[in-house]
């Protein structure tokens, strides 16, 4: 089956405590990205990647990590959480090209306290 | 101003009415267009793509205004089951994947 997956789901941690969220997909897609969801906001990019060890920054990378150092991995690390850092967390794969879908994992919900 | 704004609603309406969303766009370099609904706590998945010809999938249809910036989508005889959170999706296409969405918005149909 074609899938997203997002570990862990629900994570409640403290500030500074670095921790890591992982994202895998099965479908050998080039662009994979995070996005952080927030109420009024709706989902704001935070970096993406095009391809192995190819990753930019989006819209809100500030406090956040990435690395591409395989196809199916794109992880995000919090080195140093904050409580502005607690959200609703996606991961998203697409297909190279401009009309492609993007599949988004189950979500990673963080809270920093 | 925001890079693609929509109405965040909510909208209530009855089982049977038509609703339509709009989502205008700032950026004018704007290249593929998208719908994607969420339903609650859940990840957002591809409702339709929206093509310049405009597109129709049963009671959806999505069209695209290039000169006005804009992009609609029209839900006919709503159901329950579209109870949801309607996301448009705008690629910028600058040679990366950038996918601007808009905050959403909120349907609530009624029996």
């Amino acid at each position: 089956e074609a899938q997203v997956t997002q570990n862990p789901r629900y994570l409640i941690t403290v500030t500074g405590k670095k921790l890591t969220v992982t994202c895998s997909q099965n479908m050998n897609h080039e662009y994979m990205s995070w996005y952080r969801q927030d109420p009024g906001l709706g989902l704001r990019q935070i970096y993406y990647s095009m391809n192995v060890e190819v990753t930019d920054k989006g819209d809100v990378p500030e406090g956040y990590k990435v690395s591409r150092k395989e196809k199916r991995n794109f992880p995000l690390i919090l080195e140093s959480p904050s409580p502005n850092q607690t959200s609703l967390y996606f991961c998203a794969s697409s297909a190279q090209g401009l009309n492609t879908e993007a599949f988004f994992g189950q979500g990673t919900r963080l809270t920093v306290v | 101003r925001k890079e693609v704004e929509q109405d965040p609603g909510p909208f209530n309406v009855p089982e049977g009415a038509t609703v339509a969303f709009n989502c205008t766009y700032s950026n004018s370099a704007s290249q593929s267009f998208f719908w994607y609904r969420q339903d609650c706590r859940k990840e957002p998945k591809l409702l339709m793509s929206v093509y310049s010809s405009g597109n129709e999938d049963g009671r959806f249809t999505a069209q695209l205004n290039r000169a006005s910036q804009y992009i609609s989508l029209l839900i006919r005889d709503s159901k329950l089951s579209d109870s949801a959170t309607y996301l448009c999706a705008v690629n910028m296409g600058t040679g990366g994947f950038k996918t601007i969405f808009g905050a959403g918005t909120r349907l609530f149909v009624k029996a």
